[in-house]
């Protein structure tokens, strides 16, 4: 069946490194871009990161701008974070997701489906 | 970037009831607009998406609707597993942006 599962996830200290990994299966990995999202203890849901299917374009949002890379690597069916200089901000479960999408009248609407199960990333003095 | 304002925060309701949860976007999204599901430390999953598109498996006591900038998630009669909490989220632009959440509680 369709699934991502991600690794990588540990209690580290700011201003220090740590990569994630997604291992997908089910499906074909090289046809769909993939997103990081992530969620601080207790609060909402926060889009990190974008890389298109092919990796050509990549996009981030700001507070992790110049910090963090996202990357992938079609042969392995695996997407990639590398988190540099990490905050005590960035402390959040950090979730792989598919983009989904269909065109229709002109337009293309996209929608994340699916999640992995997240994994934990805590920056703490 | 495009702000998902949901209403309410929270909502206690009883198994059976019909309940709605709007969420209005700072500016049109046409029908750039998802719903998920989130229960307690597991991943969220997409219930609606393109506004009102009932995602393959989801139960079709689940609808969405609206378009612009006012949309809804409504579901006709409550079952016990509905209880979590719900986001809505557009995109329509990047950076993809999510409402704050509405939590549905058991009265």
């Amino acid at each position: 069946q369709v699934q991502l599962v991600e690794s990588g996830g540990g209690v580290v200290q700011p201003g220090t490194s740590l990569r994630l990994s997604c291992a997908a299966s089910g499906f074909t990995f090289s046809s769909n871009g993939f997103h990081w999202v992530r969620q601080a203890p207790g609060k909402g849901l926060e889009w990190v990161a974008l890389i298109w299917y092919d990796g050509s374009k990549k996009n981030y949002t700001e507070s992790v701008k110049g910090r963090f890379t996202i990357s992938r690597d079609n042969s392995k069916n695996t997407l990639y974070l590398q988190m540099n200089s990490l905050r005590v901000e960035d402390t959040a479960v950090y979730y792989c997701v598919r983009d989904q999408g269909y065109c229709s009248g002109g337009n293309c609407y996209e929608w994340f489906d699916p999640w992995g199960q997240g994994t934990l990333v805590t920056v703490s003095p | 970037d495009i702000q998902m304002t949901q209403s309410p925060s929270s909502l206690s309701a009883s198994v059976g009831d019909r309940i709605t949860i709007t969420c209005r976007a700072s500016q049109s999204i046409s029908a750039f607009l998802n719903w998920y599901q989130q229960k307690p430390g597991k991943a969220p999953k997409v219930l609606i998406y393109a506004a009102s598109n009932l995602q393959t498996g989801v139960p079709s006591r689940f609808s969405g609707s609206g378009s612009g900038t006012d949309f809804a998630l409504t579901i006709s009669s409550l079952q016990s597993e509905d209880f979590a909490t719900y986001y809505c989220q557009q995109s329509f632009s990047i950076p993809t942006t999510f409402g704050q959440g509405t939590r549905l509680e058991m009265k």
